[in-house]
């Protein structure tokens, strides 16, 4: 069927280190797929998306490239700060959005 | 920025209450839908609705589950008769439309806590 995997969490880095969040999905045909943020006591907010093979979507220095080949649109940052702590959810639109299980952030000073 | 407002932030129930949870959608989103996540573990589909009636439900939406859109801006979630598994935040959220495309833009959630 179709589904989202994240790698595990928690991610713990230091300020200004890089981030990636690894995301791999199974679907038949070609969803949209999304990267959502939740901070810490709100709700989740989109933070990017790619409708089509080899497209990059970018937001508030974050990106994250839909590659068809390897079925993964990973989560890339050059340098976090502290603000980024956050739980990033990889998610695909099928019709519904179908959700990884999440990957919590901690970004220490 | 528009937002989808949700209602109550935290309710607390007794196992076998009647539980009803309010969203106020984006004004003019047609499409809606409520998600939960249960602590720890993923964002889950629930329901989606549009044009007054359901599009799709998932199987965890069973008999205990009912949604409606009473009036042209709130959509409610409402859960006959609680099961202490039930205990999650919920998450409402709307879109323009369904396309594969679009985003959702969702709510702070309500965390239901059953007792």
């Amino acid at each position: 069927g179709n589904s989202v995997t994240q790698m595990e969490g928690p991610v713990t880095l230091s300020e200004e280190a890089f981030l990636t969040i690894n995301c791999t999905y199974t679907a038949t045909g070609y969803p949209s797929l999304f990267w959502y943020v939740q901070y810490p006591g709100e709700g989740l907010q989109l933070l990017l998306k790619a409708t089509k093979a080899d497209d990059k979507g970018s937001n508030k220095g974050f990106e994250a490239t839909y590659r068809k080949e390897t079925t993964s649109f990973h989560l890339e940052k050059g340098s976090v700060q502290v603000s980024d702590s956050a739980v990033y959810f990889c998610a695909q639109n099928r019709g519904k959005l179908i959700f990884g299980q999440g990957t919590e952030l901690s970004v220490k000073p | 920025e528009p937002e989808v407002t949700q209602t109550p932030s935290h309710q607390v129930t007794q196992m076998g209450q009647e539980v009803i949870l309010r969203c106020v959608p984006i004004s003019n989103h047609l499409y809606f839908y409520w998600y939960r996540q249960i602590l720890g573990q993923k964002v889950e589909f629930l329901v989606s609705f549009y044009n007054n009636e359901i599009s799709e439900k998932s199987e965890i939406f069973d008999d205990q589950f009912s949604v409606e859109r009473p009036d042209g801006s709130n959509f409610t979630l409402k859960i006959r008769s609680t099961k202490l598994e039930d205990s999650a935040m919920y998450f409402c959220a709307s879109s323009e439309a369904p396309d594969r495309a679009y985003g959702y833009t969702f709510g702070s959630g309500t965390r239901l806590t059953v007792v």
